[in-house]
């Protein structure tokens, strides 16, 4: 998506290492959502932010998964000690106005050795 | 939000129409239906959405049924870059996840 940039594109992490995953946004929007895509699956939700406020976290697998957005720009998701069932592209997505219209970046693949 | 039944793959020959159906009987008034496609190795895309109305836009339009239980996306002159999966999706207004099934596999085929 246009305007979403997430780095790193690709991370290969040893079990048990800890990752941050960043999203930098398209300047101006509000709400910012993020996405765990695992092989042939549909994104599922992790968790939402409108400006920096964290409204939503339902969707975070386990307390070893972290997000932040302290300026209500850039967002972090940091995974802990992480694990092979932790493999998966990583989706960053920002929302326009107060509808279900998603600009998604191209997302983070994370493998877990 | 409703849940919704797609079939999970679908074929169609390159230049005609691709209709991709969605079934989502337990829609409520308020709920629109979403639209989005996901290309191999990208991010999902927006494609369309509507209420009621039957919609278009430059990428597809939106057929939606009288009862509003089952919608049809069209892609009326499919290419092979129109290969993706293609997720149909109910919503309320106001803040609320998106939430993806897993969609239906389309293969546009030369």
């Amino acid at each position: 998506g246009a305007g979403v940039s997430q780095s790193p594109r690709y991370k290969v992490a040893k079990r048990g290492q800890d990752v941050a995953l960043r999203c930098d946004p398209i300047s101006g929007h509000v709400s910012l959502f993020w996405y765990q895509q695992a092989l042939g699956q549909g994104p599922e939700f992790l968790t939402y932010f409108q400006n920096e406020a964290q409204l939503d976290k339902s969707g975070l697998p386990s307390d070893r998964f972290f997000a932040e957005r302290p300026e209500g720009s850039v967002s972090t998701l940091k995974i802990q000690r992480t694990q092979q069932e932790d493999s998966a592209v990583y989706l960053c997505a920002m929302r326009t106005g107060n509808t279900g219209e998603l600009f998604f970046g191209e997302g983070s693949r994370l493998t877990v050795l | 939000d409703a849940k919704t039944t797609q079939p999970t793959s679908m074929d169609c020959a390159e230049g005609r129409a691709a209709n991709l159906p969605c079934n989502h009987s337990t829609i409520s008034g308020n709920e629109y239906v979403y639209w989005y496609r996901q290309i191999h190795s990208q991010g999902p895309q927006y494609i369309i959405h509507g209420l009621k109305n039957n919609e278009t836009n430059e990428m597809a339009s939106l057929i939606i049924t009288e009862d509003r239980k089952s919608s049809t996306l069209i892609l009326p002159h499919a290419t092979l870059r129109d290969t993706a999966v293609y997720y149909c999706i109910v919503l309320s207004g106001g803040y609320q996840k998106v939430t993806f099934g897993t969609g239906t596999k389309l293969q546009v085929i030369p």
